[in-house]
């Protein structure tokens, strides 16, 4: 979705590195999810918020952590980043007033690339 | 949140139905069921979803018994270009659908 941004769009670092990665979206949702996706594992939750004072881990929320500073921007931090970390990373953004059906519909950004050293 | 499980992949040719079928046997009286599809290299987008018997719209049919413990994905005479990651989610309208798991991974031939 075009709506939802993500930079870097490709990152390689080295091991120890801290990473930041970054979420933007002009849709007006106020929740936003971090997921990572590592090939034939599907996706995997990391953290999600459904508004600016809320913060939730997911899944795998260990050696990640995230902030939330504004409705718009969700970011996505890597302390001290490990080669096991090497993953494909998407945003989405969801909104109960947004929905194609009774839940929350997820939009997604394009993903971000890291690579770990 | 409710589990799922759904064939790791599946094969199939151009212009052949194709029928992905997801287990979800805990699933809640206020849980939907959604499908999402993802292209490679791109983020999931929705596709359907559905809370009992049948549901269709122009991508796809949902498939849902009464005891709702399962659901089917329906594609009608596919294409190359549906090769994608299927991913059935169960969730309900407190929230949303957060867990989508391995998925399901069609590949078409011709």
């Amino acid at each position: 979705d075009a709506d939802v941004t993500q930079t870097p769009r490709n990152r390689i670092t080295k091991t120890g590195k801290r990473i930041m990665l970054e979420c933007s979206q002009t849709k007006g949702h106020d929740r936003m999810y971090w997921y990572r996706q590592d090939p034939g594992l599907g996706l995997q939750l990391i953290y999600y918020s459904f508004d600016v004072k809320d913060i939730n881990k997911g899944e795998i929320s260990d050696g990640y952590s995230v902030s939330r500073q504004a409705q718009a921007k969700f970011s996505l931090s890597l302390e001290s980043a490990i080669p096991n970390q090497t993953a494909l990373y998407f945003c989405a953004t969801s909104d109960p007033r947004d929905r194609k059906g009774y839940t929350d519909t997820q939009y997604f950004g394009p993903g971000t690339r890291l690579t770990v050293l | 949140l409710a589990k799922t499980t759904q064939p790791i992949s599946m094969d199939s040719y151009e212009g052949q139905e194709v029928n992905i079928t997801c287990s979800h046997n805990n699933i809640a009286t206020n849980d939907y069921i959604t499908w999402y599809q993802q292209f490679p290299s791109q983020g999931p987008r929705f596709i359907i979803q559905g809370y009992k018997t049948k549901v269709t719209n122009e991508v796809a049919s949902l498939f849902i018994p009464a005891d709702r413990k399962s659901s089917t994905l329906s594609l009608p005479r596919v294409s190359l270009s549906d090769t994608a990651v299927y991913y059935c989610l169960v969730g309900d309208q407190a929230g949303t659908a957060l867990i989508f798991g391995k998925g399901t991974t069609l590949s078409v031939s011709s």
